[in-house]
């Protein structure tokens, strides 16, 4: 079946370091890739995307890069501040007669001041 | 300006009594989705909807049920909520075809006594 794997599930880093989030997809006909923000209580929080027709994507600190041939794709912060600290989610839509999302399973950012 | 509204914020029901969570949209978006998040954990896809076509995950318990009365409003209902069902509820939406981007709902907090 379709799954999205993500790692690594907890990262710790020191304030102004970069972090690398990983995931993988298994559905080759996923064509759009969300990453989410969430803090405590609140709901995810878009913060970047990527489609299949492109490798990278970059907003301020924000990027995503995507291999399409080993259907990884990441996500990395760089000059990270303690308000990074959050859960992150990446996802994979997938088309099985209509559009839907499959999550990681998320990872515990901790920016250590 | 709100896009996603989700009512109520925090329920509490007794085990076993039926209890509905609303949803409404102001996007206009033909696909609506209902998950469930446990701590700590992913959203689950319980369901969705193309328009008024109804889909649901294999692995939603029948004691989750949804009502789409037209393309604004989205309701889930838990028949006989269990204290295992106590999570947070979040409703997404996204319109099919074009950018796909899923905005979500604030959720509801459900707590089962």
């Amino acid at each position: 079946g379709e799954n999205v794997e993500q790692h690594p599930s907890t990262l710790s880093v020191q304030e102004g370091d970069s972090a690398v989030i990983k995931c993988t997809y298994s559905d080759s006909a996923s064509n759009y890739f969300p990453w989410y923000k969430q803090e405590l209580g609140k709901r995810p929080q878009l913060i970047i995307d990527i489609r299949s027709n492109v490798g990278e994507k970059k907003d301020q600190r924000i990027a995503v890069t995507l291999n399409k041939t080993a259907k990884h794709f990441s996500l990395h912060i760089t000059e990270t501040q303690p308000e990074d600290s959050a859960v992150y989610f990446c996802a994979a839509r997938i088309i099985s007669g209509t559009y839907k999302y499959i999550f990681g399973t998320g990872t515990r950012l901790k920016v250590l001041a | 300006d709100a896009m996603v509204i989700q009512n109520p914020r925090y329920q509490v029901t007794q085990f076993g009594k039926p209890v509905t969570l609303s949803c409404s949209q102001t996007l206009n978006h033909n696909v609506m989705y209902w998950y469930q998040q446990k701590s700590s954990q992913a959203p689950k896809l319980l369901f969705h909807y193309y328009d008024k076509d109804f889909n649901n995950e294999a692995d939603t318990p029948d004691n989750f049920q949804s009502r789409r009365p037209n393309t604004s409003f989205c309701f889930l209902d838990i028949r006989s909520p269990g204290l295992g069902d106590a999570a947070m509820y979040l409703c997404a939406t996204s319109r099919d075809g074009g950018v796909g981007t899923q905005y979500f709902g604030p959720g509801t907090r459900l707590l089962v006594l």
